[in-house]
């Protein structure tokens, strides 16, 4: 997972709070995303962007917020935690088009529980 | 719309012997990537292979091969020579300019090695 680096790992929020995921990558990936991965569902897509500018809204995207400044970081903020939000994070960034190959590299996760 | 299926959920092998994880896939793309991931107990993502629509040959990487059988919308993952280290659970992705180059996830498949 050498490039991506994701923060805090661990995070525990109330209710109703609010708080950011940070994701910031070295490698010039034109492509960022985040995920959140719960039991028997796989990663479900939640933003993605395709350049420093541009996002857009992946399959759960109800409750947090992305933007992207620059290039290098890709931050998530929950607007206002909710229990349902408890899961594990993950942001990928990768080079180029669907069919290229490219290896899309992984941060290490961040566990979130909301109680 | 892209989907990917994985139909095990679970999956024992013993140890030194091989072991084939399934995943099936639906696009109408004619340009995509297809990815496998393992995820152990430690949660981060490790990329294994990958293999493009227009690859002819199957993909290979040291003991994972990837039987891909494009009429059937298929890709499979062969590990061979199973080793306790391999236990752990394994994604099944795609990438498809039909959903905007991001990546899909299966539902994942948990392998276990026995001694």
């Amino acid at each position: 997972n050498a490039g991506v680096t994701q923060t805090p790992k661990f995070q525990v929020l109330k209710t109703g709070q609010s708080m950011t995921l940070q994701c910031a990558q070295d490698m010039n990936h034109e492509y960022m995303s985040w995920y959140r991965q719960d039991p028997g569902m796989g990663l479900r897509l939640i933003h993605y962007s395709v350049g420093a500018g541009i996002t857009d809204q992946g399959e759960v995207p109800n409750g947090y917020n992305v933007s992207r400044s620059t290039t290098e970081d890709f931050p998530l903020r929950l607007l206002s935690a909710a229990p349902s939000q408890t899961s594990v994070y993950f942001c990928a960034s990768s080079y180029g088009q669907a069919d290229s190959g490219n290896t899309i590299y992984f941060g290490e996760g961040s566990w979130l529980t909301v109680v | 719309a892209q989907k990917i299926t994985q139909t095990q959920p679970g999956m024992f092998v013993q140890e030194k012997e091989a072991v084939t994880l399934d995943c099936t896939y639906d696009t109408s793309d004619q340009s995509y990537g297809l990815f496998w991931y393992k995820q152990p107990s430690s949660g981060e993502m490790i990329f294994l292979i990958y293999q493009g629509s227009y690859d002819e040959q199957n993909a290979t990487e040291g003991r994972y091969s990837l039987n891909f059988q494009k009429a059937r919308k298929s890709a499979n993952l062969v590990i061979s020579a199973s080793q306790l280290g391999d236990s752990a659970m394994y994604f099944c992705a795609m990438r498809g300019v039909e959903y905007g180059n991001k990546l899909v996830f299966g539902a994942g498949t948990i392998l276990r090695v026995k001694s």
